[in-house]
């Protein structure tokens, strides 16, 4: 079946540092990729998503491509905030799993220090 | 637009007891999904709506939980003869049909304790 692997966190970086969040999946079709953030005390929200191979997904300055060589779709941002402190969810969709239904990682906490 | 509601935000309740759950999901979507996440997990799949049809239900939903959606707006999740297993964050989401179906908007969680 389908599986979203992320790379372990907690993650503790010091404001303007670069980072990079990995995410590996595993499918049999042609996923659509997502990025989902998990802002304290709020509901996911979604960051930005990419729906084919080599597409781009971006928004708030954070940054995935969406690699089938690899099947990767690893998250970077150039410069972060405190007020990117959260935690971070790639996720998979899959048509020919039937429902449109979501596959998660196990999310990734990312604390930002000032 | 007011985005995906929840209600109850908080619910404790005693081993044995029914719950029920509601959300209330974007006003124009017809797709209606529902989730769990324990402390420390990724959400996981339970069921899906299209409009008022429930399409699929997880092998996670065992035959104490049903979810209905009876108009195709609302739903509600209920769970009967609660465990302290099912204490979790309980997450609804919704989505339009005519954008890319995956492109799901999530409401705050019922969190739910099972003492």
């Amino acid at each position: 079946g389908n599986s979203v692997t992320q790379m372990e966190g907690p993650v503790t970086l010091s404001e303007e540092a670069f980072l990079t969040i990995n995410c590996t999946y595993t499918a049999t079709g042609y996923p659509s990729l997502f990025w989902y953030v998990q802002y304290p005390g709020e509901g996911l929200q979604l960051l930005l998503k990419a729906t084919k191979a080599d597409d781009k997904g971006s928004n708030k300055g954070f940054e995935a491509t969406y690699r089938k060589e690899t099947t990767s779709f690893h998250l970077e941002k150039g410069s972060v905030q405190v007020s990117d402190s959260a935690v971070y969810f790639c996720a998979l969709g899959d048509a020919k799993q039937g429902a449109q239904k979501l596959v998660f990682g196990q999310g990734t906490r990312l604390t930002i220090n000032p | 637009d007011t985005g995906v509601s929840q209600n109850p935000r908080h619910k404790i309740t005693k081993r044995g007891q029914n719950v029920t759950f509601r959300c209330d999901p974007i006003s124009e979507h017809n797709r209606l999904y529902w989730y769990r996440q324990t402390l420390g997990q990724g959400p996981e799949f339970l069921t899906y709506f299209q409009n008022e049809a429930q399409l699929e239900k997880s092998r996670l939903l065992s035959d104490r939980f049903s979810a209905e959606r009876p108009k195709g707006s609302f739903s509600t999740l209920e769970i009967q003869r609660t465990e302290q297993g099912d204490s979790a964050m309980y997450l609804c989401a919704s989505s339009s049909g005519t954008v890319n179906p995956y492109e799901q908007y999530f409401g705050p969680g019922t969190r739910l304790t099972v003492t």
